[in-house]
């Protein structure tokens, strides 16, 4: 089974904190995604990967950044977290090219920022 | 630019009764067509998936969904409910094209089955 695994399942930081998400997956996929997903607004994308060292902005960027130094994990940070940024985050990994289909996701992973 | 549109946010239905969940996508190039489930607490789980081929695709816990090319549209339905569809769902979108490929959420649509 594919399996993408987020590091925490739920976590509590401080506003200006530096806040690392980390997520792995085990299918030497090409593509990983981190999207948040807030009630009525579904799943928006933040960042995404196409390989190594590469990334390509999503729709709501502002706040975040990723890093990609191995094809199997894609973090996301928030350089300085604000309240605004409490949500659930959602990491997904997915083949590319002619043999890509579907998306496989992590468990979700619940920031608070108080 | 791909987008997704879910017609409606709740959709409350009595146990064993047919649901329609409603998608409408926007893109201009051929796409793949995805319904993913979220039961709570959980991660997304894939539902069905729209490829190519038959525009009727079935998928698991007896879902089914259509793919009309000239409404753009991919709704899911079933023909009879249980509680343990209460979940949350979300349709998809991503281009066919070569290298990187986005994958477009709508706002998800909650299911409520009602005894």
């Amino acid at each position: 089974d594919v399996k993408v695994t987020q590091s925490s399942r739920y976590l509590v930081k401080r506003t200006g904190e530096k806040v690392f998400l980390e997520c792995v997956q085990d299918m030497d996929h090409e593509n990983m995604f981190w999207y948040r997903q807030d009630p009525g607004l579904g799943l928006r994308l933040i960042y995404f990967s196409y390989d190594v060292k590469m990334k390509e902005k999503g729709d709501i960027p502002e706040g975040y950044s990723v890093s990609r130094e191995k094809k199997e994990r894609f973090s996301l940070i928030l350089e300085s977290a604000s309240t605004n940024q409490t949500s659930m985050y959602l990491c997904a990994s997915r083949t590319q090219g002619a043999r890509s289909t579907e998306a496989f996701f992590g468990q979700g992973t619940r920031l608070t920022v108080v | 630019a791909q987008s997704v549109t879910q017609l409606d946010s709740q959709v409350p239905v009595f146990e064993e009764a047919p649901v329609e969940l409603r998608c409408n996508y926007s893109s201009s190039v051929s796409v793949y067509l995805f319904w993913y489930v979220q039961y709570p607490n959980q991660g997304l789980q894939l539902l069905l998936k729209y490829l190519s081929g038959s525009t009727l695709v079935k998928g698991i816990n007896g879902f089914e969904a259509e793919f009309n090319k000239s409404q753009t549209s991919f709704h899911l339905r079933k023909p009879s409910v249980h509680i343990s569809d209460t979940a949350e769902y979300f349709c998809a979108v991503s281009d066919r094209g070569q290298g990187a490929q986005k994958l477009v959420f709508g706002q998800g649509t909650r299911l409520t089955i009602n005894p």
